[in-house]
């Protein structure tokens, strides 16, 4: 079973600053991927950034960044320089890779984290 | 059109009520995924299309009936609801490539759904 937990219910943060959105998981997949993405109040979700458990380095998507720490089985979302447009919940998600067949595996999500970002 | 569309965006329906849900992908992807999302609680995977086969069902009650007629339309029929059906239902799509971990999913803009 995989299990996602993101501690963080809300944030504020100040235009400008960087911020970073905490998401811990746990999985019996040798390999796996790690989504983030964004809900704003339109309810649309944004995918926003990707990591393979096997990539060996952090994915960064322009201004968001990935900090994938394996052994703490960590992955941080990092926005930088936030803008008043990233308000929104940020979701991250996970999925097992299955070596053979499918590929259509559904994502396990966490509560979220609702960002507001203050001018 | 382009991307996942789904209709309608807000449904209000009665306990006796039947309706269905409808989503449309044009990205030429061959797997599509309902979703529930509830207030409160992380998204729930409900089912799991590939190349319109059913792949999961997450242990979901019977009076939720998916349907998927071709790669590009899911739908979702609705019947005998309980108010605490009530919630958002994303619907997504992704190219499902066997084996490949960034099979990002794109989701659609979600069907508001309050049951009486």
């Amino acid at each position: 079973a995989q299990k996602i937990t993101q501690t963080q219910p809300g944030m504020f943060v100040q235009e400008k600053e960087a911020v970073t959105l905490d998401c811990t998981y746990d999985t019996s997949d040798p390999s796996y991927g790690l989504f983030w993405y964004k809900q704003p109040s339109s309810g649309e979700m944004i995918f926003l950034i990707y990591q393979g458990s096997y990539d060996q380095q952090n994915a960064t998507e322009g201004r968001y960044s990935l900090n994938f720490q394996k052994a703490r089985k960590s992955a941080n979302l990092v926005i930088s320089a936030s803008q008043l447009g990233d308000s929104a919940m940020y979701f991250c998600a996970m999925r097992g890779v299955k070596p053979s067949g499918g590929g259509a595996d559904g994502l396990t999500f966490g509560k979220g984290t609702h960002l507001i970002i203050q001018p | 059109e382009t991307g996942v569309t789904q209709t309608p965006r807000h449904l209000v329906m009665g306990m006796t009520n039947k309706k269905s849900l409808k989503c449309e992908q044009h990205l030429g992807h061959n797997a599509m995924y309902w979703y529930k999302q509830s207030a409160k609680k992380p998204l729930e995977l409900m089912f799991v299309y590939s190349l319109e086969e059913r792949v999961e069902n997450n242990s979901v009650p019977s009076r939720f009936s998916p349907e998927c007629p071709n790669s590009s339309h899911l739908f979702l029929h609705l019947h005998t609801l309980q108010p605490e059906d009530s919630a958002l239902y994303l619907c997504a799509s992704s190219p499902g490539r066997p084996g490949q971990g960034n099979n990002e999913q794109f989701f659609g803009p979600g069907t508001r759904l309050t049951v009486l």
